[in-house]
């Protein structure tokens, strides 16, 4: 079965850095595309980072270069690495797999894990 | 950007009723279109991809359609358990993009 498990959110003060982390099972995380996305407190959802398989990353103009999407194959896990954050990008963090047979389209996706950025 | 604009924000319907969801793009997006489901204190999941495929065990109620830049949704009789949140999302440009929402909520 697919599992996707974040992990890492958290209180973190503006211009603070956290890391993200999404533990795969069922599948290896080198071997599909993946992204993370976000949902502030009742709103909807914003995509945040994409990477694929040969390792092409892609971010959303909001956070570019301020975080950074990387895998560890040897741990099968996803990571978002997350600096100089903002109030705005507090929200539910979560990751999705890249559906088999498709392009940019996810599923399934983990539980989430909150961040709030907050002095 | 292309901005996908989601209609009605709120749909007001009994179980058994047929729901109809609208989403417009700002620009061309051809077929890649996907709707997904998110139902309370729940993780999205992926309904329909490329405007008519239905992805891994969602049930033939649920249905997509159109083309460039005018989508919909169909569910063709609505389970109590279809009561959510839906968003589309295009793949067609770099950032991808999703719209705003439409609440299905029970009349």
């Amino acid at each position: 079965e697919v599992q996707l498990v974040e992990s890492g959110g958290g209180l973190v003060q503006p211009g603070g850095s956290l890391r993200l982390s999404c533990a795969a099972s069922g599948f290896t995380v080198s071997s599909t595309y993946m992204s993370w996305v976000r949902q502030a407190p009742g709103k909807g959802l914003e995509w945040v980072s994409l990477i694929y398989s040969g390792g092409a990353t892609y971010y959303a103009d909001s956070v570019k270069g301020r975080f950074t999407i990387s895998r560890d194959n040897s741990k099968n896990t996803l990571y978002l690495q997350m600096n100089s954050l903002r109030p705005e990008d507090t929200a539910v963090y979560y990751c999705a797999r890249g559906i088999v047979g498709g392009n940019n389209w996810f599923d399934p996706w983990g539980q989430g894990t909150l961040v709030t950025v907050s002095s | 950007e292309i901005v996908l604009t989601q209609s009605p924000a709120t749909l007001s319907l009994s179980p058994g009723e047929r729901a109809t969801l609208s989403c417009r793009a700002s620009q061309s997006v051809s077929s890649y279109l996907a709707w997904y489901q998110q139902r309370p204190g729940q993780a999205p999941r992926l309904l329909i991809y490329d405007v008519s495929n239905r992805a891994t065990g969602i049930p033939a109620r649920f249905s997509g359609s159109g083309s460039g830049t005018d989508f919909t949704l169909t569910i063709s009789s609505l389970e109590p358990e279809d009561f959510a949140v839906y968003y589309c999302q295009q793949r067609s440009n770099w950032p991808l993009t999703f719209g705003g929402g439409t609440k299905v909520e029970i009349k």
